[in-house]
């Protein structure tokens, strides 16, 4: 089964850090480029992050850029996002997903979504 | 970068055809085809329901199409389905980066 699993979420404080991983089974995770997208309680959706097959490709938006960094590994299957400065702003459920149609840019369309790992930033 | 504009609800009774709009710029959804169409019911992941403008992926019913003019996308739900009751969001390549729209809410009355 085609699958895409993330985890590492979490209630921290303002100011600290966090990391997510996203876990790829069941296609292979090299042919792809992946992205984070996340979604505020009860709210829309929004792009935060994404890289191409061979990380030479990556894009960040504008209200994370400097502050987070994504990454992968492809002999283990895996994603990253290493989130730092975090702020209450940034509370959402981050969800990991696959453009099934581009390895690089520009991003197509993401056709494999995670169930997504809730991150809560409060004092 | 600023989100693509969609209205926040829509509605329609079974068997009725709705349309949603996405509204962008020359720098997103005017100025490529990389525009995408996501469906959400609550507390699930989103599913891709439009790709690349009109190009629908294996699996999602035909009732579902995509078109795009000039800045604005739009899709269209044909034969209103009771199951079809979710939010829709639309997406835009834009550059270095991907928008998203506001999400509509999509009533089946």
């Amino acid at each position: 089964e085609v699958q895409l699993v993330e985890s590492g979420g979490g209630l921290v404080q303002p100011g600290t850090s966090l990391r997510l991983s996203c876990a790829a089974s069941g296609f292979t995770f090299e042919d792809y480029a992946i992205h984070w997208v996340r979604q505020t309680p009860g709210k829309g959706l929004e792009w935060v992050s994404g890289i191409s097959w061979n990380s030479k490709n990556i894009g960040y938006a504008d209200s994370v850029r400097g502050r987070f960094t994504i990454s992968r590994d492809n002999a283990k299957n895996s994603l990253f996002l290493q989130m730092n400065s975090l702020r209450p702003e940034d509370t959402a459920l981050y969800y990991c997903a696959r453009d099934g149609f581009n390895s690089g840019w520009p991003t197509d369309a993401f056709d494999i979504w995670g169930q997504g790992t809730m991150v809560t930033v409060s004092s | 970068q600023s989100a693509l504009t969609q209205p926040p609800s829509a509605s329609g009774s079974p068997g009725q055809s709705v349309t949603i709009s996405c509204t962008g710029t020359s720098s997103d959804v005017g100025g490529y085809n990389y525009v995408s169409w996501y469906q959400q019911h609550p507390g699930k992941a989103p599913k891709l329901m439009i790709y690349e403008v009109s190009k629908r992926p294996s699996g999602v019913p035909d009732r579902f199409s995509g078109s795009k003019s000039d800045n604005t996308a739009s899709l269209t739900v044909s034969g209103l389905q009771a199951e079809d009751e979710a939010d829709y969001y639309c997406t835009s390549y834009a550059g270095s980066s991907t928008l998203f729209g506001g999400g509509t809410k999509l009533t089946v009355l």
